[in-house]
């Protein structure tokens, strides 16, 4: 129930490409749905987020497309840049109570020149 | 402070010592969360403080793992008789829900390694 599922564990895309991050939840009490970006020896940081009463949101290069029928959500990064490449992390919470994050395993990132 | 720090950035220690990991939030949050990442994994929640209370501990791993918060601001990760399982990155975040806030800050977070 409180298991978040990602994938790939790791995704090699050409400079000016598409980044495609795939991630999947099970408890349908989750309404808060962040991506963070983590570079090595940093804490993890905000990259974007979606609450499900939306299907998309579009902050600069960065897209989330959420699904709640099928409990997914995608992370999209348009004309990716050697400076994305990072880990990121997809993760799930309930806006109300704790709202401890559930975390994805992670997607490491690399961008070719 | 601009950020979330987290003290001391590095710690090895010998398997059986008692260590403690220092977080000092955002000014002005008052939710502070403690995360601990394995190699490889994402973070997995250990416990959360709003205010000086623990409101939900139900992420620490056995009564070796304690944490504190007495004054709603610096917190404490104490841990006892260490194990080299325990080696791993220790990360505090904070927030304030009451500002409608939903992200958590992350600091850089504590490399612990048991030897």
């Amino acid at each position: 129930q409180q298991q978040v599922k990602q994938s790939p564990q790791s995704l090699i895309v050409q400079k000016g490409g598409i980044s495609i991050i795939n991630c999947a939840y099970e408890n349908t009490a989750f309404d808060y749905f962040p991506w963070y970006q983590q570079f090595p020896g940093k804490g993890p940081a905000l990259l974007i987020a979606i609450r499900p009463d939306v299907s998309e949101k579009k902050e600069g290069r960065f897209t989330i497309s959420f699904n709640k029928s099928a409990k997914q959500f995608s992370l999209h990064i348009m004309d990716s840049q050697p400076g994305d490449s990072a880990t990121y992390f997809c993760a799930a919470s309930r806006r109300r109570g704790a709202q401890k994050l559930v975390f994805g395993q992670g997607t490491r990132l690399t961008i070719n020149p | 402070g601009a950020g979330v720090s987290q003290t001391p950035s590095n710690k090895v220690t010998e398997k059986g010592k008692y260590v403690e990991l220092r977080c000092d939030p955002i000014s002005g949050h008052t939710a502070l969360y403690w995360y601990r990442q394995s190699l490889g994994q994402g973070p997995e929640f250990l416990i959360y403080f709003q205010g000086t209370g623990a409101a939900d501990d139900s992420g620490l791993p056995n009564d070796r793992f304690f944490a504190v918060r007495p004054e709603g601001s610096v917190s404490t990760l104490k841990i006892q008789r260490t194990e080299r399982g325990d080696s791993a990155v220790y990360l505090c975040a904070s927030t304030d829900p009451g500002q409608g806030i939903d992200e958590q800050f992350f600091g850089p977070g504590t490399r612990l390694t048991v030897l």
